[in-house]
């Protein structure tokens, strides 16, 4: 089955400088590849998603960029606030649907002020 | 915070207990899920439905049950059998859409704790 790996386990940034977040992938036929905020106490959102047809996406402050040949992506998010801090999930899935979906193991994102 | 919910907040059992956990939806979803999220560790898909009377094992399934009676519930049952089942439990839905990707939404979650 799909295995995803996703580092670091934990991040801290000055508040307006740059965070990235890295995923690789083992299933090459994964081509769906979302990514889901988790606020302390809050329920997992979803930010961001890219498939495997894009090369990157970008939605305001966050972008999303995939390497298909190497099976990583990775989180961009530049201009850092604190509403950032968070727990960030990646995952991937091989059909577009959330039966097979696999999640990295989340990285804790702390802004500094 | 609406369309999906989960109860209660918090759980405590003894061990050997049977527990039932809750989850409504009124987002007319086809598709509904249980995760398992422990500290550390992705979420780990525990069963889901993609329609009433029907569902799926997912990874991590042993010691556990679920039923779809209702397009809106989706109740999970973790019994004496699992092993280590202190964890906090997410419930979602999603639609079964062909195009594209499609959006989890998560209820609050249950955090369940063995005595």
């Amino acid at each position: 089955g799909e295995n995803v790996e996703q580092h670091p386990s934990t991040l801290s940034v000055q508040e307006g400088d740059s965070a990235v977040i890295k995923c690789t992938y083992s299933d090459s036929a994964s081509n769906y590849f979302p990514w889901y905020k988790q606020e302390l106490g809050k329920r997992p959102q979803l930010i961001i998603d890219i498939r495997s047809n894009v090369g990157e996406k970008k939605d305001q402050r966050i972008a999303v960029t995939l390497n298909k040949t190497a099976k990583h992506f990775s989180l961009h998010i530049t201009e850092t606030q604190p509403e950032d801090s968070a727990v960030y999930f990646c995952a991937a899935s091989p059909n577009f649907g959330n039966e097979k979906l696999t999640f990295g193991t989340g990285t804790r994102l702390t802004i500094i002020p | 915070d609406g369309g999906i919910t989960q109860s209660p907040k918090y759980l405590f059992r003894k061990e050997g207990q049977n527990v039932t956990l809750s989850c409504e939806q009124n987002l007319n979803h086809d598709a509904m899920y249980w995760y398992r999220q422990d500290p550390g560790q992705g979420l780990r898909l525990i069963y889901y439905s993609q329609i009433v009377n029907d569902f799926q094992k997912g990874d991590i399934a042993e010691g556990y049950s679920v039923s779809r009676e209702k397009k809106e519930s989706f109740p999970l049952t973790v019994t004496s059998a699992q092993k280590n089942p202190t964890a906090f439990y997410l419930c979602a839905s999603s639609t079964l859409g062909l195009a594209g990707g499609r959006e989890l939404f998560f209820g609050p979650g249950t955090r369940l704790t063995v005595l």
